[in-house]
């Protein structure tokens, strides 16, 4: 069963306007929630995480992503693109204890000058 | 902080053949872990390790596969008698955390394998 599901394969915004990459998951306790990003020929490089508390949460290169138990979300949004965020991006989740990260499928951002 | 590194980068072999990849964690990390990755697909779980020892490993990792981490430092995930299906990236990643619960991994530039 998927554990974590990324909507929308490839996303593409124009330069400056709002990014939006949307993430649910599944689990009847709140899990850890992650969004890692991929650029061509480099490693993954973690944009930020919730784990408890604020639900809103920051990360690098002016992300951010807010945690809704409600809706079982975790979607990641930037104000403004950057012909610089075009990459793949992945939400991840570990469910409980030691489990592993588990990883969605990807979304490509294609950012369009 | 020399990052993650893997080694090779790309490795072109032939169905049957046997291969073999290298992880070098961050020095100071006590896991480690594999991941495989194809093409439009996030990556997939393999296996873990916690210092020497091996605490999980996917139904994904068939007989074929093996890991090994005999000084808690470096790995290396060794697949037997190659398929074509085997052809992935194969990525290596490390923290420092006694649990997996909010922990940050860091990941190398992955290994690159084409069975042909």
């Amino acid at each position: 069963a998927q554990s974590v599901t990324q909507l929308g394969s490839h996303v593409s915004v124009s330069e400056g306007a709002l990014v939006l990459l949307r993430c649910n998951y599944s689990s009847s306790v709140p899990p850890y929630l992650f969004w890692y990003v991929q650029y061509p020929n480099q490693g993954l490089q973690l944009l930020l995480k919730y784990t408890t508390g604020a639900t809103l949460v920051k990360g690098i290169n002016g992300f951010e992503a807010e945690f809704k138990k409600s809706e079982t979300s975790f979607h990641l949004t930037k104000p403004s693109a950057h012909m610089s965020d075009a990459a793949e991006y992945f939400c991840a989740v570990i469910l409980s204890g030691n489990t592993p990260l588990v990883f969605g499928k990807g979304t490509r951002l294609s950012v369009i000058a | 902080d020399t990052g993650v590194s893997q080694d090779p980068r790309h490795k072109i072999t032939k169905r049957g053949q046997n291969v073999t990849f290298r992880c070098d964690p961050i020095s100071e990390h006590n896991r480690l872990y594999w991941y495989r990755q194809t093409l439009g697909q996030g990556p997939e779980f393999l296996t873990y390790f916690q210092n020497e020892a091996q605490l999980e490993k996917s139904r994904l990792l068939s007989d074929r596969f093996s890991a090994e981490r005999p000084k808690g430092s470096f790995s290396t995930l060794e697949i037997q008698r190659t398929e074509q299906g085997d052809s992935a990236m194969y990525l290596c990643a490390s923290s420092n955390r006694g649990s997996p619960s909010g922990e940050k991994l860091f990941f190398g530039s992955g290994t690159q394998l084409s069975v042909l």
